[in-house]
């Protein structure tokens, strides 16, 4: 059974990093893109980051960008979100997420959308 | 970056009922598009990906149109299981975007 598995969340100051880790198993996740998103509480879902396989292609979203770091560990199985200069804004619950691949008009398409998710982790910035 | 504009935000309906959600992006996306459903407190579940191609598993009640700038998703009679929160998503360029969401309602 495919499973993602955050942890690292919780309570931190403005101004504070931390360190989120996905642990992946049931598939093998050097086959596969991956993805941080997050959702502010009762908010909308915003995608924060994109890594690709071997880890040689990123991108962020603006509201991250040069604060966040994402990365992955194939050997260990596991995606990472170093967040440092939290805002409060930055209060939400965290996903990893794995871009699926898929084919359409005989095109193979990776990362075409994302088909498991973990539980989330809580991030609460706040003095 | 690509704005993907759902309506309606808010959907008050019946069990049985036939519904219909719109998603429509600033930009041409191709087909690289999908359907999301989020229940309270559970990670969103896909439902539809390349804009018409339903995930293994989710019933055929749901299904899904367009290309290019304007996608629906219909479901053709509801269920109770079917309340929920639905999002529209974009993967056809970086950086990748939700529809700001549709909460579906028992009327």
């Amino acid at each position: 059974e495919v499973q993602l598995v955050e942890s690292g969340g919780g309570l931190v100051q403005p101004g504070g990093s931390l360190r989120l880790s996905c642990a992946a198993s049931g598939f093998t996740l050097d086959t596969y893109e991956m993805n941080w998103v997050r959702q502010t509480p009762g908010k909308g879902l915003e995608w924060l980051s994109y890594i690709s396989s071997r880890g040689t292609t990123i991108y962020y979203a603006d509201s991250v960008k040069a604060r966040f770091t994402i990365s992955r560990d194939n050997a260990k199985n596991s995606l990472y979100l170093q967040m440092n200069s939290l805002r409060a804004e930055d209060t939400a619950v965290y996903y990893c997420a794995r871009g699926a691949i898929s084919t359409f008009g005989g095109v193979i398409l990776t990362n075409s959308f994302f088909d498991s998710w973990g539980h989330g982790t809580l991030v609460t910035v706040s003095s | 970056d690509i704005q993907l504009t759902q309506s309606p935000s808010f959907l008050s309906a019946s069990v049985g009922d036939r519904v219909t959600i719109t998603c429509r992006a600033s930009q041409g996306i191709h087909n690289y598009f999908a359907w999301y459903q989020q229940k309270p407190g559970k990670a969103p579940k896909v439902l539809i990906y390349t804009a018409s191609t339903l995930q293994s598993g989710v019933p055929s009640r749901f299904s899904g149109s367009g290309s290019g700038t304007e996608f629906t998703l219909t479901i053709s009679s509801l269920q109770p299981e079917d309340f929920a929160t639905y999002y529209c998503q974009q993967v056809n360029t970086y950086p990748l975007t939700f529809g700001q969401g549709t909460k579906l309602e028992i009327k």
